[in-house]
């Protein structure tokens, strides 16, 4: 079992639509990550969350520690959205990044 | 402050050749990490370095696979005698220190013909 779980893999959605893409941890951590994978290939670091909340434009990202669980929200979603979407942890400060296998986030016009 | 620099961004490389990335990171950082992202799979972790240390390679393949960080210049994977199999994106992100934020450079891209 993968340290590091995403769901949904793949989703597709409606211009507009509240989209939310779950992951979960199996190992205690200093932080989390969320970052973006665009079609090109370029990786951009969206979040790193310790606790609570994160709030970037229509971009928004939670975790419950106690539930290892992070969840990465886009209200509004817009086709230029579309790109995997990629939650990695690390346990303790500058130590390598986990990752997840991906979500690939389709928005449709 | 120009991001993480990677080059080249495409290297294309016959079975049993070198192939050697390098990786400028975001000034002031002095901290590096190389990922590598196999076709279809997810990134995976490779090596950790400070400036003229190795601080984990456990994600490095045994052989063939080495990497550097001098004390002047950018890091350098480099992969002797190159296999198909290491075909592949190879990333480098960098990190201050002060904070454990890993900034991404925008990849190279490998292909073993």
């Amino acid at each position: 079992k993968n340290e590091v779980e995403q769901s949904p893999q793949n989703l597709t959605a409606q211009e507009g639509e509240f989209i939310t893409i779950n992951c979960s941890y199996s190992v205690g951590i200093s932080a989390l990550h969320w970052l973006q994978q665009h079609p090109g290939g370029g990786i951009v670091s969206l979040f790193m969350l310790s606790s609570g909340k994160k709030k970037h434009g229509r971009l928004i990202a939670t975790i419950n520690i106690q539930e290892k669980h992070s969840s990465l929200h886009i209200t509004a979603s817009h086709p230029r959205d579309s790109a995997v979407y990629i939650c990695a942890v690390e346990r303790s400060g500058n130590t390598p990044l986990v990752f997840g296998k991906g979500t690939r986030l389709s928005v449709i016009a | 402050n120009a991001g993480v620099m990677q080059n080249p961004r495409h290297l294309v490389r016959r079975r049993g050749q070198e192939a050697r990335l390098r990786c400028s990171p975001m000034k002031g950082h002095s901290h590096v990490y190389w990922y590598r992202q196999l076709p279809e799979e997810g990134l995976k972790f490779m090596v950790y370095l400070q400036k003229e240390n190795i601080i984990d390679e456990s994600g490095m393949p045994k052989e063939r696979f080495s990497a550097e960080f001098p004390k002047e210049g950018p890091s350098i994977l480099r992969i002797q005698q190159v296999v198909r199999g290491d075909s592949a994106a190879y990333f480098c992100a960098s990190s201050p220190g002060t904070t454990t934020e890993q900034y991404f450079g925008p990849g190279t891209r490998l292909t073993v013909t």
